[in-house]
Parts: C-alpha cells; structure tokens; sequence
C-alpha cells in the first residue's frame, strides 16, 4: 500500500501479557517514529529509528517497553507485562529522511488492557 | 514538561464561519510549527505547515499565522464546514535530535450544520 500501515488495529489483552505491534512505514523512508496516545492526552513521543538503529530511547516509558526495525523497513513495538496504564493508542509514522518536515501516521493499534 | 500547549480543549463554530484554532509553545528554537488533523479511529494527517522565518502560510481554506514574539500560531479555517469535525493538534518541529517532533494536546473542533 502507499500508506503506513499498522496491525492489529487493536488489541484487548489481560494485565501481565506480552503484547507486539507492528509497523509498515512508507517504502523508501528511512525514519520511523513510535507514539501513543492515551485517552485525553496528546501524543506523547516513544521512539525514533533513523535506518535500523534508534539513537535514543529515553521516550520509552518503562523497560517494559522495546522496539527494534529490521531491514530499515517493519519495526515492532513490544510491551512485556502490560498494565493497564498501558491502554492507548499506539500511533506510528514515518518520513523519508530523519528530521523532515512531515510525517506519515498509520491508523495506529488501539490496546486495551483489562 | 509540555512545550506545546493548545489550551482550548474543544471548540463549536457554526457551519460557514472561521474557525480559529491556537497553539502557544515554550522553545523560541523551533523551525516548524504543523497542524495535522485527527478523525476518530484513524491516525493524524498532515494539513498544514509554516516556517519558523514566516509569519503567514495560506493553503485554500485553512491559514497558518506564526507570532514568534508572543510563541503563538493559530490556524483558520473558513469557511468551516462540518468535514472540518475532527482533532486538531499542533505540533512543533526541531531539525536536529532525535525526539524532533512535539505535539500539543489537541483540540475538538466541531463545526455545526
């Protein structure tokens, strides 16, 4: 597809579970950029990958959360654990260079965790 | 530590009126300041963008102006049409770092037929 796509659009999972989402960020762009967003708050910044690597992860709120891109295209965002203050919605993007003006979203991952 | 702030939470205007939406932010060093527009269940689309050296950025309905002195941006939209009904969150850009993009809270436009 021409857009970023990301699966599941959602999730309902028990507290204490492993949850993975995944993001397809736009052929051809090198940066890709986790956010969430929780009910009333605003997008709050996660993570950023310039090619595979991600040059700073102090976004991630616990070390319950990890992510890692391969092949400088499909990046996973993985919780351990879950609580339930973990509910949100997961948003990616992704633009052509790092830095660049606009960024792409996916429709992002609704989790909940009950 | 918030460095973009829309303090309006929501906002009503009649069909065919402007719609001003405002943002406030901390950080004189930004470059860009965007507006992306966010209906339920999807993600945020880009709508509009101005340069940090501009004061004024117009694209059909819907204008950007940028007060560095005051670090306030306001986005138009008129006439509004109920289309219009969405999200609004503003957001400022950094060109270096990696954490580069930081985005206000949103605020819910409803535009009434």
């Amino acid at each position: 597809g021409a857009g970023v796509s990301q699966s599941p659009s959602n999730k309902v999972t028990e507290k204490g579970k492993d949850v993975e989402l995944r993001c397809d960020p736009i052929s051809g762009h090198t940066a890709l950029y986790w956010y969430r967003q929780s009910l009333g708050q605003g997008l709050e910044f996660l993570i950023y990958f310039q090619g595979n690597s991600a040059p700073d992860k102090s976004g991630l709120p616990s070390d319950r959360f990890s992510a890692e891109r391969t092949g400088g295209s499909v990046s996973t965002l993985t919780i351990q654990r879950t609580q339930q203050e973990d509910s949100a919605v997961y948003l990616c993007a992704s633009s052509l260079f790092p830095g660049q003006n606009t960024q792409y979203f996916g429709p992002g991952t609704r989790l909940t965790v009950l | 530590d918030q460095q973009v702030k829309q303090n309006s939470p929501s906002l009503s205007v009649q069909e065919g009126r402007i719609s001003i939406l405002n943002c406030d932010y901390t950080n004189s060093m930004f470059d860009y300041f965007l507006w992306y527009k966010k209906y339920p269940a999807e993600g945020p689309t880009f709508l509009i963008s101005i340069s940090s050296i501009k004061d004024k950025n117009e694209d059909g309905r819907f204008t950007v102006f940028l007060n560095k002195s005051a670090k306030h941006l306001s986005l138009h939209i008129v006439p509004s049409q109920p289309g219009d009904s969405a999200v609004y969150f503003c957001a400022a850009l950094l060109l270096a770092g990696a954490n580069n993009l930081f985005f206000g809270t949103g605020t819910r436009l409803t535009v009434i037929p």
